[in-house]
């Protein structure tokens, strides 16, 4: 993996459901992957910093572990709400202090 | 106050003008970022500010000339700039900055540029 990469690009998912997304980054001079929730016409917001093999942070309904050893993450959501709809970014900072943003997972929640 | 403001909103500019883009933040935080996001694409860091000191250049082109008077504040300097420039510019603001940084990064909503 040279870039950081996000899957899928888009979810469309019915209100209730569970679900989950990946990021993948390189591993080699990794530091710490950061999600952010982006809601359109809005900031993004930081949803977890993670720097630890085997990391697992909690928000809420929302959760997301991390993988250092072979580059990725995931990040899921349970019994998902229509407020949860947004672009889901990822981004793996360097040990320079350099951040590299993924494409994005953009989710639709549907009542 | 966990709030990072920008303006303008938006901005409509010629190619033979000179704008700017300002940030502010009130939360005490010393490092403040510029990024450039194109429609459907991540956004791309230009230019990140610690303790008012430049500390990364993304290779950003001339044209665009970051500025840091105080801890709070964070400009951007347009001139002559080209169509191809036009975008979503964030503002982002973190409490330190660093080697192996982890700290959490607050944005600001966007300027949205558009150079004709």
């Amino acid at each position: 993996i040279l870039n950081v990469e996000q899957s899928p690009q888009s979810l469309h998912v019915q209100e209730g459901d569970s679900t989950n997304f990946t990021c993948s980054f390189p591993s080699s001079n990794f530091y710490a992957l950061h999600w952010y929730r982006w809601e359109t016409a809005k900031s993004p917001e930081a949803l977890f910093v993670m720097t630890l093999n085997g990391d697992e942070k909690k928000k809420g309904r929302i959760s997301a572990t991390l993988n250092t050893k072979e580059g990725y993450s995931y990040l899921y959501i349970k019994g998902s709400q229509p407020e949860d709809s947004a672009t889901y970014l990822c981004a793996s900072n360097t040990n320079a202090g350099k951040s590299t943003f993924g494409d994005g997972t953009t989710l639709t929640v549907k009542p | 106050d966990t709030e990072v403001t920008q303006t303008p909103k938006h901005l409509v500019m010629g190619m033979t003008n000179k704008k700017s883009l300002k940030c502010e933040q009130h939360m005490g935080h010393r490092a403040m970022y510029w990024y450039k996001q194109k429609a459907k694409k991540p956004p791309e860091l230009m230019f990140v500010y610690s303790y008012e000191k430049l500390s990364i250049n993304e290779s950003v082109p001339s044209r665009f000339s970051p500025e840091c008077p105080n801890s709070s504040l964070l400009n951007l300097h347009l001139h002559a700039l080209q169509p191809e420039d036009s975008a979503l510019y964030l503002c982002a603001s973190s409490l330190l900055w660093g080697l192996a940084a982890t700290y959490e990064q607050y944005f600001g909503p966007g300027t949205r540029l558009t150079v004709t």
